[in-house]
């Protein structure tokens, strides 16, 4: 039973450019959660998403970062025009419809150059 | 006040010590409560949940909850240098399907 996957596990982008992270909840879960790390700093909590819907979004910049999770395939956070500031570790976590457990993936490290 | 309090660290302890890891949250509406622990460049790994008050123990880890006082807390006993990560507490306000809330992590360091 594979968990959380995350792709890529590093990303490099360039000022400006478009940056996409993939996740694949675990088999049978199907609430996902987006988290973004900074150094020296806990998990901030950006969005939460079911199966074509936005749950709960209010841990995300207004501008140029948006999220899905398509009815098929994984879920994507995407952040348009990256700036040096959105350099971090970014999570997806997932959970079963009826727990509170959630299961972390191994992240996406972003670097903007 | 942040919604969850936990002093970051580090905390350095000799190989077979007890370790306790403490976060204090101001929100009585949390009922659920968790610990994570992450070693550097990995993701966060679910160690224990709770929802009642008191203990509850897995192995050599046992996670207390004391919702009176807004105070919970994770022992070690005899850790061990493989221990040696950041401990992340968590907790949800309410039911399934809610964003967890973490504190900022203690960076726990077991020497040998």
């Amino acid at each position: 039973n594979a968990g959380v996957m995350q792709n890529p596990r590093h990303l490099v982008r360039r000022r400006g450019q478009e940056a996409r992270l993939r996740c694949s909840p675990m088999k049978g879960h199907s609430h996902v959660y987006w988290y973004r790390q900074l150094p020296e700093e806990g998990l901030k909590f950006m969005v939460y998403l079911q199966k074509e819907n936005i749950i709960d979004e209010s841990g995300m910049p207004k501008e140029r970062f948006s999220a899905e999770f398509p009815k098929e395939g994984p879920s994507i956070l995407r952040i348009q025009q990256v700036v040096r500031g959105d350099s971090a570790a970014y999570f997806c976590a997932s959970s079963p419809l009826e727990s509170t457990e959630a299961f972390f993936g191994q992240g996406t490290r972003l670097t903007v150059v | 006040q942040k919604e969850v309090e936990q002093d970051p660290g580090p905390l350095s302890v000799p190989e077979g010590a007890i370790v306790s890891l403490n976060c204090t949250y101001s929100n009585s509406a949390f009922q659920y409560f968790m610990w994570y622990r992450q070693y550097s460049r990995k993701g966060p790994e679910l160690l224990m949940y709770t929802y009642s008050s008191g203990n509850k123990e897995d192995g050599r880890f046992t996670a207390q909850v004391d919702k009176s006082s807004k105070y919970i807390s994770l022992f070690i006993r005899d850790s061990q240098p493989s221990d040696s990560a950041t401990y992340l507490c968590a907790m949800i306000p309410n039911q399934a399907g809610t964003a967890l809330i973490f504190g900022k992590g203690t960076t726990l360091s077991v020497s040998s």
